[in-house]
């Protein structure tokens, strides 16, 4: 079975551009949260989407947000980037049948903002 | 809000030896699960081991193992018989029942490994 798969691995952006990562999710998997990655501020939650829905959100501005498509994948959007939007954007996808909650993580985006 | 704490910055272990890397959280809820990650130089995060509150029984996988003191909040993990692929960040992680797919994660231990 193929793993979290995210798109683009790497990515570099001028402050006030916007950019849009992708996640594909491992196939049977409803439950798409991503995470943000600082040395700072280490692992912290951004959102996760279920069934196409925001199920949940982290203490983030308005310029962070997402969807989820139908097939499970998700996006995440970033506008009018700052220097302190760099960081490793880390997806996980959760099976939400069963009760094991284990979320398997993609290879991440290395987001530079310069 | 729950919060998890990693006391341990770094650590380090001769390879064959065991090892303990510390992992404290606050709750008030009674039903959650914990989890313990893995992050190589690679960056891509491996599910280690988890474990579920309702149950008792310490949880392994291998060569590695839990303690989990739910009275005291704590969640430790043992690796046994350390190699040196073993060598990475370890994350902590707290699950709610109430909160979705969320995870918490403490700030890490770096641990590198001895030949």
């Amino acid at each position: 079975k193929a793993g979290v798969t995210q798109t683009p691995r790497y990515l570099i952006k001028t402050r006030g551009q916007q950019v849009t990562l992708s996640c594909s999710p491992i196939s049977g998997h409803r439950s798409v949260s991503w995470y943000q990655q600082t040395p700072g501020q280490g692992l912290q939650f951004l959102f996760e989407y279920f069934s196409e829905t925001q199920r949940n959100k982290g203490n983030f501005p308005g310029r962070f947000s997402g969807r989820q498509f139908s097939n499970s994948r998700s996006e995440m959007n970033v506008s009018t980037l700052e220097l302190g939007d760099s960081a490793l954007y880390l997806c996980a996808s959760t099976r939400t049948s069963g009760g094991s909650y284990e979320q398997y993580f993609g290879p991440g985006t290395r987001l530079t903002v310069t | 809000a729950q919060t998890v704490t990693q006391s341990q910055p770094e650590m380090s272990v001769q390879e064959a030896e065991t090892v303990t890397l510390s992992c404290t959280y606050d709750t008030s809820e009674s039903d959650y699960y914990l989890f313990w990650y893995k992050q190589p130089p690679s960056r891509q995060m491996i599910l280690v081991i988890r474990q579920e509150a309702y149950k008792q029984q310490n949880a392994t996988e291998n060569r590695f193992s839990v303690n989990f003191q739910k009275a005291a909040k704590s969640f430790s993990l043992k690796i046994s018989d350390s190699q040196l692929g073993d060598a990475a960040m370890y994350f902590c992680a707290y699950r709610s029942n109430n909160a979705g797919n969320m995870l918490t994660f403490g700030g890490g231990t770096r641990l590198m490994v001895k030949p």
